[in-house]
C-alpha cells in the first residue's frame, strides 16, 4: 500500500442498510478523518481521531460511527443508511491533529 | 459562527495569471491551508501560509494577511491541467480545520 485507501470506490445502497466504508493509511499517521462532500458544500466533517483509541463527532455525524482499533485502519459505518447520505466520502490522514492531510480516493456512496 | 468564503467560479486563459481570494472569520487563528482538487479525485496539499506574507511554490504563490482575514492563492503560468477547484481551509484556535467550499476555476484556450 502506497498512501492511503478506501474501499469500496463506488457503492449503490437500499435504504436501511449498513454499510461499512473502509480507510487504511500505511504512513503511520496519528490522526485520522471522514468527511463527506456534497455539490456547493464543500468538505464536512463526520468524525475524527487525533489517534488510536480515541474518535471525535465532527460537524456532521449523525448517522455514522467509526472506530479506531489501531494505527492503520479507520471504517466507518452507517447504521441503516438514508437517501440524504448520498454522497462522495473521504478518508484523510496527518502526522498529527489537523497539519498537511493527505486524502484517500473517495467511496461514491449512492442510497436509494 | 465560522465562515470562509471564496468565490464560486473563476475563468481564465491558457497562459495567464489567476488569483482566487478567501476570507475567513474564524474562532481563533492557527493556519490557512490551500488545496487543489481536481474533478473526480481527491484534494491534494498546495500551501500552508502561518505569517503573513507570500509563500512562493513555483508556478504557485499563496499570501496570507491575518489582521484582514485574508488570503488569496496565486497561479501563473495557466495551463489547461490546472483547471481544478480550489480550497481554502482555516485551523482555529481548536486546532479544527474551517473548509471554503471551494473555487471552481475553469482554464480557456
Amino acid at each position: 500500500i502506497a498512501g492511503i485507501t478506501q474501499a469500496p470506490t463506488s457503492q449503490i445502497l437500499a435504504a436501511g442498510r449498513r454499510m461499512t466504508l473502509r480507510c487504511t493509511q500505511d504512513m503511520r499517521h496519528n490522526a485520522m478523518y471522514w468527511y463527506r462532500q456534497d455539490l456547493g458544500l464543500g468538505l464536512r466533517l463526520i468524525h475524527y481521531s487525533n489517534t488510536a483509541g480515541t474518535t471525535g463527532k465532527g460537524e456532521v455525524p449523525d448517522g455514522y460511527s467509526v472506530s479506531r482499533a489501531n494505527t492503520d485502519d479507520f471504517p466507518l459505518t452507517l447504521a441503516s443508511a438514508v437517501p440524504s447520505q448520498t454522497s462522495v466520502y473521504f478518508c484523510a490522514s496527518s502526522d498529527s491533529a489537523n497539519n498537511e492531510q493527505f486524502f484517500g480516493p473517495g467511496t461514491r456512496l449512492t442510497v436509494l | 459562527g465560522q465562515n470562509i468564503d471564496q468565490p464560486t467560479e473563476m475563468t481564465a486563459t491558457e497562459g495567464a495569471i489567476v488569483q482566487i481570494n478567501c476570507t475567513y472569520q474564524t474562532s481563533g487563528f492557527n493556519g490557512l491551508f490551500w488545496y487543489q482538487q481536481h474533478a473526480g479525485e481527491a484534494p491534494t496539499f498546495l500551501s500552508y501560509n502561518v505569517l503573513d506574507g507570500l509563500e512562493e511554490k513555483g508556478r504557485f504563490s499563496s499570501f496570507l494577511s491575518r489582521s484582514k482575514g485574508y488570503s488569496y492563492l496565486l497561479l501563473k503560468e495557466l495551463q489547461m491541467k490546472d483547471s481544478a477547484s480550489y480550497l481554502c481551509a482555516v485551523r482555529d484556535s481548536n486546532y479544527q480545520l474551517i473548509w471554503g467550499a471551494g473555487t471552481k476555476l475553469i482554464i480557456k484556450p
